[in-house]
């Protein structure tokens, strides 16, 4: 039982490079979400995607990309990143009006 | 983006004592959420609220959806040692796919 799978769970970057955050879930939901967690900042929305084929932008979407590739993956990209997007990542889904179910999160360090 | 107002920021608590914190805003919720974060861990849900006035349990934990739809409380009986963690409040708000939360209460409870 799956639920939200994330990858990598670990990823250190230079200035600079550029990586894909990657997210399924295998729980048919419609909506997905990417959020970021800094310390004392709870989680802020980056990215979301209402259902395949639309993604819209959340509270802090500057430096970032998404592509709902299909309905069950959602993925992030940076394109060039920075160290002020050293933080962890959790992507989420749900269906509309219910609870939204986590991965484990993707700790990004920015050097 | 949306402000929600999440208090205390952490507690230091003694093993069988009562918890209870909560969750403010400027903006009228649809839903509000309760969360729960071990190290390491996406958070998990705790409770889901989706009507003004709900009051709901789950074990030990009873939370409340505001009567004003601007506020939530959760409360935690008789805490145990695994009760500790990061307590995230979350709120939807408008548009049903976006929701928000709360820069979060730590708990710590001592044996």
């Amino acid at each position: 039982n799956a639920g939200v799978t994330q990858t990598p769970k670990f990823q250190v970057l230079k200035t600079g490079q550029s990586m894909t955050l990657q997210c399924a879930q295998d729980m048919n939901h419609n909506s997905m979400y990417w959020y970021r967690q800094d310390p004392g900042m709870g989680l802020r929305l980056i990215y979301y995607s209402a259902s395949e084929g639309t993604t819209d932008k959340g509270e802090v979407p500057n430096g970032y990309n998404v592509s709902r590739l299909n309905k069950r993956e959602f993925s992030l990209r940076l394109e060039s990143a920075a160290p002020s997007q050293t933080s962890v990542y959790f992507c989420a889904s749900r269906v509309p009006v219910t609870e939204a179910f986590f991965g484990q999160g993707t700790r990004l360090t920015v050097v | 983006g949306q402000q929600l107002n999440q208090s205390p920021q952490s507690m230091f608590i003694q093993e069988g004592e009562d918890v209870s914190m909560n969750c403010t805003s400027s903006s009228i919720f649809n839903t509000w959420l309760w969360y729960k974060q071990e190290p390491g861990e996406g958070p998990v849900l705790l409770i889901a609220l989706y009507k003004a006035g709900e009051l709901t349990s789950n074990g030990r934990l009873t939370a409340q959806f505001g009567i004003t739809r601007k506020d939530s409380f959760l409360n935690i009986s008789a805490s145990i040692p695994s009760d500790v963690g990061i307590y995230f409040c979350a709120g939807q708000v408008g548009n049903f796919n976006k929701f928000y939360f709360g820069s979060g209460t730590k708990l710590n409870v001592k044996p």
